[in-house]
């Protein structure tokens, strides 16, 4: 099956700093993958996905890449608020088989200085 | 706003008692939904795949007889803690794909504590 693996674990980082945090899969079958933003206490909120027949997407100030060759993907956070600071969670699928089952990293903690 | 509620948000039971928490799609139909129990600290582990009209797939090593899934509509589905224990206590979260495209909107989670 497939195994995602997040890291950093833990970031720190002042605020107005970019933070990346990368995502390496394993099952060349996947070609979806969301970012979720979990607060504590509550549940994940999608941030943002890309598909495999793209290599970037951009959403204001989030950013994710996609190397489909080196199986691996990151999220890119720039000029990073405060209200940033939560765990943020990766994770892979295969659309169209498993009824669209997520594997999900272990998660970062990013922390955002003022 | 949100487009997966659940109810309760949290709910506070005696041991060797039963807890039924809801999921639901608010604005669309879902033939699939996912179950998710999470520790502090830890990532999502899957428990179950409830699907709609028929029998839910339970991952490996989740007691199916314990945490009872039925998906009785197209935007509902129902996760029953039976004869909680202490050790079911965790942070229960449901999901469900919204449409073809197959991106998966996570509900506001259910707090469960078993005394």
């Amino acid at each position: 099956g497939e195994n995602v693996e997040q890291h950093p674990s833990t970031l720190s980082v002042q605020e107005g700093d970019s933070a990346v945090i990368k995502c390496t899969y394993s099952d060349s079958a996947s070609n979806y993958f969301p970012w979720y933003k979990q607060e504590l206490g509550k549940g994940p909120q999608l941030i943002i996905d890309i598909r495999s027949n793209v290599g970037e997407k951009k959403d204001q100030r989030i950013a994710v890449t996609l190397n489909k060759t080196a199986k691996h993907f990151s999220l890119h956070i720039t000029e990073t608020q405060p209200e940033d600071s939560a765990v943020y969670f990766c994770a892979a699928s295969t659309i169209g088989t498993s009824g669209s089952r997520l594997t999900f990293g272990e998660g970062t903690q990013l922390t955002v200085n003022p | 706003g949100a487009v997966v509620s659940q109810h309760p948000s949290w709910v506070i039971c005696k041991s060797g008692t039963s807890v039924k928490i809801e999921c639901r799609s608010l604005d669309f139909q879902a033939t699939t939904m996912f179950w998710y129990r999470q520790f502090p600290k830890q990532s999502l582990m899957l428990m179950a795949t409830s699907n709609e009209g028929s029998k839910a797939t339970y991952e490996q090593g989740v007691e199916k007889d314990k945490f009872l899934i039925n998906h009785a509509s197209l935007t509902l589905s129902t996760l029953t803690v039976t004869s909680a224990h202490p050790e079911d206590s965790s942070f229960y979260i449901c999901s469900a794909p919204r449409d073809v495209t197959d991106t998966q909107y996570f509900g506001p989670g259910t707090r469960l504590t078993v005394l």
